[in-house]
């Protein structure tokens, strides 16, 4: 079945590490975004790709990092210099077409210890 | 720049119904969401209207859009506890932007 995968689930790491957190689609969509989600703070954009080998900063770009080598895959990478890595991370892909849906991963939890 | 905002709690009654609002900032955004989140999951598209439209219906839910005063409302009939999720507001900029989110209504469904 076609859809976003996103791994791991959950992950616990200590301050000052880097972690990369992965998406893949299947869905053979041109467009790829990271979002963080914290309680009462709705979805923040950090960076997004339109096409491979491209990508834009978002809202809240410091202190990640991310790449778009193939066209199915967006990772994200969340460096030490993040000042409040713990989150819940989602990424998310579509289509160019005038609707423009959003089709969502089940998110990644990235506690930081 | 675009902002899109909603309360952030509702409480309803199994049986009644909700009534889900939104303000948005973008007069030029063509579509308009609405989005469910369940827990510890992604986000799901619930619906959608085009922007020259006033109303959009779908089994329980009903989207009503008020262009002059940028409101945008999500009414779910006959609320179950099932209906119980983060509901999130979106309007779409244009060109090549990004969704622009609200920060989403939790809306608890009471047995």
């Amino acid at each position: 079945d076609g859809g976003i995968t996103q791994s791991p689930k959950y992950l616990f790491r200590k301050e000052g590490q880097n972690v990369t957190l992965s998406c893949e689609q299947n869905l053979n969509h041109d467009a790829m975004y990271w979002y963080r989600q914290d309680p009462g703070q709705g979805l923040r954009l950090i960076y997004y790709s339109q096409i491979v080998n491209d990508f834009q900063k978002g809202d809240i770009a410091e202190g990640y990092s991310v790449s778009r080598e193939k066209k199915e895959s967006f990772p994200l990478t969340v460096t030490s210099a993040q000042k409040n890595p713990t989150a819940f991370y989602l990424c998310a892909s579509s289509i160019e077409t005038p609707l423009g849906e959003l089709f969502f991963g089940e998110g990644s939890r990235l506690t930081v210890l | 720049g675009e902002d899109v905002e909603q309360s952030l709690f509702l409480s309803v009654r199994e049986g009644d119904s909700s009534v889900i609002n939104c303000t948005y900032t973008d007069s030029s955004s063509t579509y308009l969401y609405w989005y469910k989140q369940e827990p510890g999951a992604g986000l799901q598209l619930l619906t959608y209207i085009f922007s020259n439209m006033d109303m959009k219906q779908d089994q329980r839910l009903t989207v009503l859009l008020n262009k002059k005063d940028k409101h945008l409302s999500l009414r779910i009939a006959d609320t179950q506890t099932g209906d119980s999720a983060i509901y999130f507001c979106a309007e779409s900029p244009g060109g090549n932007t990004p969704l622009v989110f609200g920060k989403g209504t939790r809306l608890s469904v009471i047995a």
